[in-house]
């Protein structure tokens, strides 16, 4: 079964500062996406980035990057010039297909909890 | 678009009682889902609906019972719910073009 690891229950940084969150996950598939997802204390799930692994170029959405490694199964988010609006909790997910339809799940990691300090 | 839409955003319940959470999407998409989300833990999937007419159980399904009524809206009900029920439920779809889930604003419910 796929399984998604997120060591770091919680992180902080100073703002303008870059931090790193990072994510491991467990597949015998070739094939697969990767997912950062936001929750702020709003609730709302909002897609941070997201990585295809037949892709070797790492994904980046303006401050937010990532550093996909596929043979180590590793998934980290790199935020620079973090600001105040980046604190929230943040989700590793991976993108696995079901045996029917093509459809999918997608299986969390526990969060990290982002803190910005002023 | 208002995208995904849940209702309500909070329930409290007494042990036993039964409830329906309601989902809506307006951007024509195929697969549907609800997740629970718990202290702790990441989102786990609860039901999907890959289309109108089917679902399907995820990964901790008991106690719940799901209905895809149409194309927009995919419901979730609990016939007798319990404490271990108390969660943040979050309602999600898929078009068949996109790579991701886009996801409702969540019911936090509490079963006393």
């Amino acid at each position: 079964a796929q399984t998604v690891t997120q060591s770091q229950p919680e992180m902080s940084v100073q703002e303008a500062e870059t931090v790193t969150l990072s994510c491991t996950y467990d597949t015998s598939e070739s094939d697969y996406y990767l997912f950062w997802y936001k929750q702020p204390p709003s609730r709302q799930m909002i897609l941070v980035i997201r990585q295809e692994a037949y892709k070797q170029q790492n994904a980046t959405e303006n401050r937010f990057s990532v550093n996909f490694q596929k043979a180590a199964k590793s998934f980290s988010l790199k935020i620079s010039d973090s600001q105040l609006g980046d604190a929230a909790m943040y989700f590793c997910a991976y993108r696995m297909l079901l045996s029917n339809f093509g459809n999918e799940k997608l299986t969390f990691g526990t969060g990290t909890r982002l803190t910005i300090i002023p | 678009n208002a995208g995904v839409t849940q209702t309500p955003k909070f329930q409290v319940l007494k042990t036993g009682q039964s409830m329906t959470l309601q989902c809506a999407q307006d951007m024509n998409h195929n697969s549907m889902y609800w997740y629970r989300q718990d202290p702790g833990m990441g989102l786990r999937l609860i039901y999907y609906s890959a289309s109108e007419g089917t679902t399907d159980k995820g990964e901790v399904p008991n106690g719940y019972n799901v209905s895809r009524l149409n194309k927009r809206e995919f419901s979730l009900r609990l016939e007798s719910a319990a404490p271990s029920q108390t969660s943040v439920y979050f309602c999600a779809s898929r078009g068949a073009t996109h790579n991701e889930q886009f996801f409702g604003p969540g019911t936090r419910l509490t079963v006393l």
